[in-house]
């Protein structure tokens, strides 16, 4: 089955550092993949969209310049966390759809990567 | 984008049958009904996905009635594994690239002894 990736699983990094997560889609290529976010007890929130070769997509409130997308190909996102401050401590999801999939949505997710800003 | 309406929370005892329910009054014809399975600290997980009338697979049913306006998940005789989040999403892939999606608050469900 299709299977996503994320690395690392958690980090611990000081406020001010920037911290950089990969999503990959290990046996399957994915044009689009998606970014989330979520907080404790909370549902997954949209962050952004990554095309690649394309600049991403950001959803409204989410500063472009402070979390860094980059889709470089079919298979590898990478988001940047850049000055991380301990508010941006949360749980962080990729997920990616097979570009050869058909007309549904299902989306393949990775099993998350757990950051903490101290 | 349609927006999906579940219950926060449900209880049920181990063996039983859970039924889900999920309103979207506003899907749209292209949409198709994803079902994920969400436990702590993990990403989500598919469970089933349909368009239209009964999908069934190894682990659930999604009964998705004519006007297509909500849907149910069902799970057969649940055990203790079985408790987690249960999102519905509603989207589709369309000419224009995959549309995204937004999670609800998707459904609590605890399987007691």
């Amino acid at each position: 089955g299709a299977v996503v990736s994320q690395h690392p699983s958690r980090v611990i990094c000081k406020s001010g550092t920037s911290v950089k997560i990969e999503c990959r889609s290990l046996d399957f290529q994915a044009t689009t993949m998606f970014w989330y976010r979520q907080f404790p007890k909370q549902s997954l929130m949209l962050m952004a969209t990554s095309n690649e070769g394309s600049k991403a997509t950001y959803e409204q409130g989410v500063e472009k310049d402070k979390f860094l997308i980059n889709h470089a190909s079919l298979t590898l996102s990478t988001l940047t966390v850049t000055s991380a401050h301990p508010e941006d401590s949360s749980f962080y999801i990729c997920s990616a759809r097979d570009r050869l999939g058909g007309q549904g949505y299902e989306q393949f997710f990775g099993p998350g990567t757990r950051l903490t800003v101290l | 984008l349609a927006k999906t309406t579940q219950p926060i929370s449900m209880d049920s005892y181990e063996g039983q049958e859970v039924n889900i329910t999920c309103s979207h009054n506003n899907i749209a014809t292209n949409d198709y009904i994803t079902w994920y399975q969400q436990f702590p600290s993990q990403g989500p997980r598919f469970i089933i996905q349909g368009y239209k009338t009964k999908v069934t697979n190894e682990v659930a049913s999604l009964f998705i009635p004519a006007d297509r306006k909500s849907s149910t998940l069902s799970l057969p005789r649940v055990s203790l594994s079985d408790t987690a989040v249960y999102y519905c999403l509603v989207g589709a892939s369309g000419s224009g690239g995959y549309q995204k999606v937004t999670f609800g608050t998707g459904t609590k469900l605890q399987v007691i002894p």
